[in-house]
């Protein structure tokens, strides 16, 4: 089975900072990687989907990249809303894999 | 707007079995285009896949539960369950239905989630 490691676990920032997280697959899974936000007590949210595609209606300053083994997910500029966790997730073949999700908070 | 809403008991004793209903809202189950899943995710941990079927009835589940784990669809009632037998209190978590868009290979819709103990 393929195992998705995020890094890091937490991340402490400000607003208006620039954030990567990263997710690493245990091997080669092409581009099937998506990105979600989750916020306290709510589901999560669809943010990037084949490694760099944006959901409609999520702002631009998400954007994801990688291929391979190695995903990021980047925040150009940290916006107050954006405090929250963010997990990766892996599609293949009717298996489904998430990430152990990385939590950014305030600094 | 097409919504997924979970319903069932909150609370389950050791060695039961968990049952839980996703009803989906505003569009139809039986689309071609979609998977219908179950996640969830401990307090204070990371989301777990369950299992996810089609609309035909095909089913795929988490290796690591496969054994415990029955998910079926009833089309009449546009709905989707899961039965998960033999709960321990590691079964307890908050359980999400989701949308798996095979476009996109997210999970583009979710339910709220409902939070089930595992308890005597």
């Amino acid at each position: 089975d393929i195992q998705m490691t995020q890094s890091p676990s937490t991340l402490s920032a400000s607003v208006g900072d620039r954030v990567t997280i990263t997710c690493r697959a245990s091997q080669s899974i092409s581009r099937w990687l998506a990105w979600y936000q989750q916020k306290p007590g709510k589901a999560p949210k669809l943010l990037i989907y084949e490694a760099s595609s944006l959901e409609s209606g999520v702002p631009s300053r998400f954007s994801g990249s990688g291929s391979g083994t190695e995903f990021t997910l980047t925040i150009s500029s940290l916006q107050p809303d954006d405090f929250a966790t963010y997990s990766c997730h892996y599609y293949n073949t009717y298996s489904w894999t998430f990430g152990q999700g990385t939590k950014v908070e305030f600094k | 707007q097409l919504q997924l809403q979970e319903s069932g008991p909150g609370l389950v004793k050791p060695s039961e079995t968990l049952s839980l209903t996703c009803t989906v809202s505003g569009g139809s189950i039986s689309s071609s285009n979609y998977y219908w899943g179950w996640i969830r995710q401990p307090p204070g941990k990371g989301l777990e896949w369950i299992g996810s079927m089609f609309y035909s009835g095909s089913t795929y589940y988490n290796p690591s539960l496969k054994s415990r784990v029955t998910i079926f669809v009833d089309t009449s009632k546009n709905q989707f369950s899961l039965k998960l037998s033999s709960v321990t209190a590691a079964g307890t978590a908050v359980y999400y239905c989701a949308r798996h868009d095979r476009g996109q290979d997210a999970f583009d819709l979710w339910g709220q989630g409902t939070m089930v103990t595992v308890s005597s």
